[in-house]
């Protein structure tokens, strides 16, 4: 139990264009879901929380028009990469928190790969 | 300086030796404690979770905490050679507050 998965797992996309992940929650629901990034050698950065139905809380330094996260049911959450550019290559992965589940407890996506050429 | 520091690695052990990781952080308020693992182009999987001072054993793994110190660690006994994989520690105050992650330990076992 307990899987999230994300799709795709792996993008190249030209620069200026927009690019679309999506991160499900398989076998339970989600309240709350979560996208971080990750370069290489780095730690995942929270960018930005998400909870069904409203709007989603960004943090300090990400776009929120760059980066539009949408949750619109409480199996699902998208991420999307507007006007992309080379910079914005990274690993995105989700998670996501159970509808019924502990406080802190979030289960990870596979992860995105996002490359801009 | 960062809130949580945690050693990059690599660190290279022999199959069967027990692995030590570490993280120290700043942020006193942090009450809960994880440790993630993950393989390489993959998400994290939560491996131990610990609320507050003290050691938590599961299998061949054990989570220990040092809120005096602001100090925890992941003791791996009998590493396998399955266990390589990058170790991230995390943290957070609670509830349902920002988790912060350290940068991740790589560990690799060696046959």
């Amino acid at each position: 139990g307990a899987v999230v998965s994300q799709h795709p797992s792996w993008v190249i996309c030209k620069s200026g264009t927009s690019v679309k992940i999506e991160c499900r929650s398989l076998d339970f629901q989600a309240t709350t879901m979560f996208w971080y990034r990750q370069f290489p050698k780095q730690s995942l950065m929270l960018m930005a929380t998400s909870n069904e139905g409203s709007k989603a809380t960004y943090e300090q330094g990400v776009e929120k028009d760059k980066f539009l996260i949408n949750h619109a049911s409480l199996t699902l959450s998208t991420l999307t990469v507007t006007s992309a550019h080379p910079e914005d290559s990274s690993f995105y992965i989700c998670s996501a928190r159970p509808l019924a589940g502990g406080d802190n407890e979030q289960f990870f996506g596979p992860g995105t790969r996002l490359t801009v050429l | 300086q960062k809130e949580v520091e945690q050693d990059p690695g690599p660190l290279s052990v022999p199959e069967g030796a027990i692995v030590s990781l570490n993280c120290t952080y700043s942020n006193s308020a942090f009450q809960y404690f994880m440790w993630y693992r993950q393989y390489s182009r993959k998400g994290p999987e939560l491996l131990m979770y610990t609320y507050s001072s003290g050691n938590k054993e599961d299998g061949r793994f054990t989570a220990q905490v040092d809120k005096s110190s602001k100090y925890i660690s992941l003791f791996i006994r009998d590493s396998q050679p399955s266990d390589s994989a990058t170790y991230l520690c995390a943290m957070n105050s609670g509830g349902y507050q920002k988790v912060t992650f350290g940068t991740g330990t790589k560990l690799q076992v060696i046959p």
